[in-house]
């Protein structure tokens, strides 16, 4: 079945670091990757996504590029800020299982940036 | 308005009870879900209706039984809650079955965060 992998948390960055939160899947068709965040006493707000091979998600300074080579999605930002401290899912659709079946979620990455 | 609405926000019970959780949409979409989000914040689907019709029941316990009155509702009621119970529970919604792309258009309530004591 399919399956969302990403890094253990918490990930604890200064302001202004540089982020990289790994994800990696496995699925049967051809999915779409997305990051959802949820701040803290919020419900999950879609990020970003890709919907086919070296495609590029980009919203608020995170980017994330479909590698479909190494089944990878990783999460990035340049310059991080406090704000930016939330949990972060990496998570898959798979196509060929239509909308119903909702998405594959990773476990969630709790990221924390210090002032 | 919200789009996808859960109430309560907050449930705390005893052992043993019946709860029920209420979710509505008012995006006019026909497919609805109810996930689990545990203590260590994964997140794992446990229904799927499409149309007031259930699509997905995964391995949920059967205490765990949704009612859909009419595709914009998507009721949760637990009986005989136990420990392991607690946890957030989202309700989300997506414009039609076969959408596709899924998840992009998927919209996630606030969640409900239960605790059983």
């Amino acid at each position: 079945g399919d399956s969302v992998t990403q890094m253990e948390g918490p990930v604890t960055l200064s302001e202004e670091a540089f982020l990289t939160i790994n994800c990696t899947y496995t699925a049967t068709g051809y999915p779409s990757l997305f990051w959802y965040v949820q701040y803290p006493g919020e419900g999950l707000q879609l990020l970003l996504k890709a919907t086919k091979a070296d495609d590029k998600g980009s919203n608020k300074g995170f980017e994330a590029t479909y590698r479909k080579e190494t089944t990878s999605f990783h999460l990035e930002k340049g310059s991080v800020q406090v704000s930016d401290s939330a949990v972060y899912f990496c998570a898959l659709s798979d196509q060929s299982g239509g909308g119903a079946d909702g998405l594959t979620f990773g476990k969630g990455t709790h990221l924390i940036i210090q002032p | 308005d919200t789009a996808v609405s859960q109430t309560p926000k907050y449930l705390v019970t005893q052992m043993g009870n019946d709860k029920s959780i209420k979710c509505e949409q008012n995006l006019g979409h026909d497919t609805m879900y109810w996930y689990k989000q545990d203590s260590k914040k994964f997140l794992k689907i446990m229904f799927s209706y499409n149309n007031k019709e259930l699509i997905i029941n995964e391995t949920v316990p059967n205490r765990f039984s949704p009612k859909s009155p009419d595709k914009a509702h998507l009721n949760l009621h637990i009986n005989s809650l136990e420990l392991g119970d607690s946890a957030v529970y989202f309700c989300a919604s997506s414009l039609a079955m076969f959408s596709g792309t899924g998840g992009e258009k998927l919209f996630f309530g606030s969640g409900t965060q239960l605790s059983v004591l």
